[in-house]
């Protein structure tokens, strides 16, 4: 029981497909992150929402596009990826404050074909 | 700006070996540290975490960090490896200085061999 659940554990689409990836927290935290973890390279911050800010990496591509309609649920929108999209995607939630840790879910495995 | 620096992408260990798990972290003003591990097809977990009120720090499953900021170091260690402590371990920091936003290292693989 990690406090924070990802649907769904597993996602093969097609390049041409929308799909969703889906996270929600129990934690009553009030910050929310999109983390992509890929073999062989660092774990990489996508997204972040919180109550006053919402930070993006400026190098992800637009066909990622975040939604976070309260502060506990924190949906991923996939459209048109590529295989190098591939990948674990990982949401965290945490207290926004600096001696918090991050709480993570277990990830939805995606591979794009 | 604050950075990390995990030495070593693999480390190896006997079971019941000591396992030393080095951090180096770059930060202008007071960090908080973190560990956490990853077993496979998991996400990341807290084993640990630095917030200035003990430069030891005792985690969950036998694991223990020292603070040491004359070396500017967080490593993290165990006297005796488990088969089951395989796994991939990543150290974070977070300070005062900037954004809330945690910053992690590359991550260091633990192998345990029988």
């Amino acid at each position: 029981e990690t406090g924070v659940t990802q649907t769904p554990r597993h996602l093969v689409m097609g390049m041409t497909n929308k799909k969703s990836l889906k996270c929600e927290q129990h934690l009553g935290h009030n910050a929310m992150y999109w983390y992509k973890q890929s073999a062989k390279k660092p774990l990489e911050l996508m997204f972040v929402y919180s109550l006053e800010e919402r930070v993006e990496n400026n190098s992800v591509p637009s066909r990622f596009s975040p939604e976070c309609p309260n502060s506990s649920h924190l949906f991923l929108h996939l459209h048109t990826l590529q295989p190098e999209d591939s990948a674990l995607y990982l949401c965290a939630s945490r207290e926004r404050a600096y001696n918090s840790p991050l709480h993570f879910g277990n990830g939805t495995r995606l591979t794009v074909t | 700006a604050q950075s990390v620096t995990q030495l070593g992408s693999h480390v190896s260990v006997s079971e019941g070996a000591l396992v030393l798990l080095r951090c180096n972290y770059s930060s202008s003003v007071p960090p908080y540290l973190f560990w956490y591990v990853q077993y496979p097809n998991q996400g990341l977990q807290l084993l640990l975490k630095y917030t200035s009120a003990a430069t030891l720090v005792k985690g969950i499953n036998g694991f223990e960090a020292e603070f040491k900021k004359s070396e500017t170091s967080f490593h993290l260690t165990k006297p005796s490896a488990h088969m089951s402590d395989a796994a991939e371990y990543f150290c974070a920091v977070s300070d005062t200085g900037g954004s809330y936003i945690p910053t992690f290292g590359r991550g260091t693989s633990l192998i345990v061999h029988p």
